[in-house]
């Protein structure tokens, strides 16, 4: 079984900071990146699919890097708002189609 | 419309009994998925059908047993309940068995077992 880690576990900023977490997977073996967005009570929601090194992503305020050779992916948020409290996961899909989910990053804006 | 839906979202039951979880997908995507959470918050993958094929079965106990009769479906049956089931239990669909669009997820089912 691999390991996927995510950090920080949590984190508490205020409303219009920016700011970003980390997963790290295994660097061998490499297919995708995922990364997700989960709200309390609803269900995980995609919102990058990554696949080529140096791959950078943006969705609104949300931006993803990735670096497949060292084995890391950032998730920027910008200008963090209230709404963006959720559980930010990755997860790591290698070229045997195993799929790991990191146990996530939670992230709290106050207003 | 909801995209993938799951039912019961709660399931509360004694140990030994056998109970099943249902899973529909509208997004008319080819291949679905049970994850189990874990105590840690893990999603783990526990099977997944392409085409109503089974492509994954991780290790998993023979009491838990998919049944996929279309291609909109992924249902879980579980026999012989025991406490150590109780987790939340997502369903998930694709489009292509790499997921290269990503998943959508059902709500999740929480099963309680007693």
């Amino acid at each position: 079984i691999l390991n996927v880690e995510q950090s920080p576990q949590s984190l508490h900023v205020q409303e219009g900071d920016s700011t970003n977490f980390t997963c790290s997977f295994p660097s061998s073996n490499f297919y995708a990146l995922h990364w997700y967005r989960w709200e309390t009570a609803k269900s995980p929601e995609a919102l990058f699919v990554m696949t080529l090194n140096g791959d950078e992503k943006k969705k609104g305020r949300i931006s993803a890097t990735l670096n497949t050779k060292e084995g890391y992916s950032y998730l920027y948020i910008k200008g963090s708002q209230p709404e963006d409290s959720a559980t930010y996961l990755c997860a790591f899909l290698d070229n045997f189609n195993k799929f790991y989910f990191g146990s996530g990053t939670k992230l709290n804006v106050k207003p | 419309d909801t995209a993938v839906s799951q039912t019961p979202k709660y399931l509360v039951t004694q140990m030994g009994n056998d109970k099943s979880i249902k899973c529909e997908q509208n997004l008319g995507h080819d291949t679905m998925y049970w994850y189990k959470q874990d105590s840690k918050k893990f999603l783990k993958i526990m099977f997944s059908y392409n085409n109503k094929e089974l492509i994954i079965n991780e290790t998993v106990p023979n009491r838990f047993s998919p049944k996929s009769p279309d291609k909109a479906h992924l249902n879980l049956h579980i026999n012989s309940l025991e406490l150590g089931d109780s987790a939340v239990y997502f369903c998930a669909s694709s489009q292509g068995w790499r997921g290269d669009y990503g998943y959508t997820f059902g709500s999740g089912t929480r099963l309680t077992v007693v």
